[in-house]
């Protein structure tokens, strides 16, 4: 089944702990990106890959890394996550011309 | 800077009505605009994608236009049932094929 997989889909941290969100999809695609949501925000895209070692920043980049080493996976890193990355998160990849997939998100809390 | 916004922000209709969701754009410079749906708490399900070169996406009882001189797009759906009750986004990519920009949503509540 064609899909993007993160994972966990749910982590409770505190202020400083290191953390990785992995993102992983199965449709060969070479562009992905990560999005975070907020009530009354809405969508913001953080970072997007258009291909493998080709990364770069989105709309609220500040706090966040990510590596694109290998075509399917795309994690998203938080060196020293603080309450304001409290977010859910969402992974997506698509191909060109086609639709974006989105996978079932990461709900983040950071006390 | 590409900003898109969705008219109304939410929406309750009975069960069987036809009803058209808005969406609007500021920089008609776009690759494509993709319609999706949020159920609460879960992840985005894609309805429609309609390239730039397009005016109209058709998926069974949903159907998206796209007037991208005047920045427009709407999702028509027709005959609506309670099941369609979601948060309905649409989201513009720009002609790099890179940024996404979402809208706001259309909260959607169909009464039985």
């Amino acid at each position: 089944e064609a899909q993007v997989t993160q994972n966990p889909r749910y982590l409770i941290t505190v202020t400083g702990k290191k953390l990785t969100v992995t993102c992983s999809q199965n449709m060969n695609h070479e562009y992905m990106s990560w999005y975070r949501q907020d009530p009354g925000l809405g969508l913001r895209q953080i970072y997007y890959s258009m291909n493998v070692e080709v990364t770069d920043k989105g709309d609220v980049p500040e706090g966040y890394k990510v590596s694109r080493k290998e075509k399917r996976n795309f994690p998203l890193i938080l060196e020293s996550p603080s309450p304001n990355q409290t977010s859910l998160y969402f992974c997506a990849s698509s191909q060109v011309n086609s639709p974006l997939h989105f996978g079932n998100g990461t709900r983040l809390t950071v006390t | 800077k590409q900003e898109v916004t969705q008219i109304p922000a939410a929406l309750s209709v009975p069960e069987g009505e036809n009803l058209v969701l808005n969406c609007s754009f500021t920089d008609s410079a776009i690759y494509n605009l993709q319609w999706f749906r949020q159920d609460p708490g879960k992840g985005l399900t894609s309805l429609l994608l309609i390239q730039s070169s397009q005016r109209e996406q058709t998926s069974g009882r949903l159907n998206a236009s796209l007037d991208k001189s005047s920045g427009r797009s709407t999702l028509y759906i027709a005959a609506s049932q309670p099941g369609d009750s979601a948060t309905y986004l649409c989201a513009v990519r720009d002609t790099s094929y890179d940024k996404v920009i979402f809208g706001p949503g259309t909260s959607l509540s169909v009464i039985p």
